[in-house]
């Protein structure tokens, strides 16, 4: 069964530093989307991606993250300069057109010391 | 902010059926009433959704009440690996991204 994956599974990194996470989605989806989770916090919306652009984008999404789909299977969160607060679990999830259902990759766990 | 309440948390004996309220008294017309679970700090794993009528797949039976007023998942016989945080989302399916709005859900701890 597809499913959407996420590399790497953790990361550490110091403030300041640039991170930058790595989803594929599945093969046909044409939907991307970044959600992330604080520890203990609601699952939030960070941003969309459709048509080679960004369609919509939340209040969290500020200029310190882009994203980019670099080539036909991959899909990234760059986060420029990493703040104490970036801490999160990323999750990754895509969706085929019309009213297709998203589906949810495994995580990554980024701490930023 | 989600547009759904739900309880807390919830306990089921392991074997018998898990029933899971939604309250979405405030859905239109083209919303869609969707469940997820995450287990642990897993990836939102889709369980079902619905519009009007009632839905079943290998994993759960949605039970839409015919105001669309409201919700019950149920799983059917209950597995300790069915312990997750559930969350109920409606979801608008006009133009736009779609993005899914998560609430706290409900934590359901399956009980030997």
């Amino acid at each position: 069964e597809p499913e959407v994956t996420q590399t790497p599974s953790h990361q550490v990194t110091q403030m300041g530093q640039e991170v930058i996470l790595r989803c594929v989605p599945i093969s046909n989806h044409l939907y991307f989307y970044w959600y992330r989770q604080i520890l203990g916090q609601k699952v939030e919306f960070l941003v969309s991606f459709y048509n080679n652009e960004i369609s919509e984008k939340s209040e969290i999404f500020d200029d310190q993250f882009s994203v980019e789909r670099p080539d036909g299977s991959n899909f990234t969160l760059k986060i420029r300069s990493t703040k104490l607060e970036d801490s999160a679990m990323y999750f990754c999830a895509s969706r085929d057109r019309g009213l297709g259902t998203q589906y949810f990759g495994p995580g990554t766990r980024l701490l930023v010391l | 902010d989600a547009k759904t309440t739900q309880p807390t948390s919830m306990d089921c004996a392991e074997g018998r059926a898990a029933n899971l309220p939604c309250n979405h008294s405030t859905i239109s017309g083209n919303e869609y009433v969707y469940w997820y679970r995450q287990i642990h700090s897993q990836g939102p794993q889709y369980i079902i959704h619905g519009l009007k009528n009632n839905e079943t797949n290998e994993m759960a039976s949605l039970i839409i009440t015919e105001d669309r007023k409201s919700s019950t998942l149920i799983l059917p016989h209950a597995t300790l690996r069915d312990t997750a945080v559930y969350y109920c989302i409606v979801w608008y399916s006009g133009a736009g991204s779609y993005q899914l709005t998560f609430g706290k859900g409900t934590k359901l701890s399956v009980i030997p």
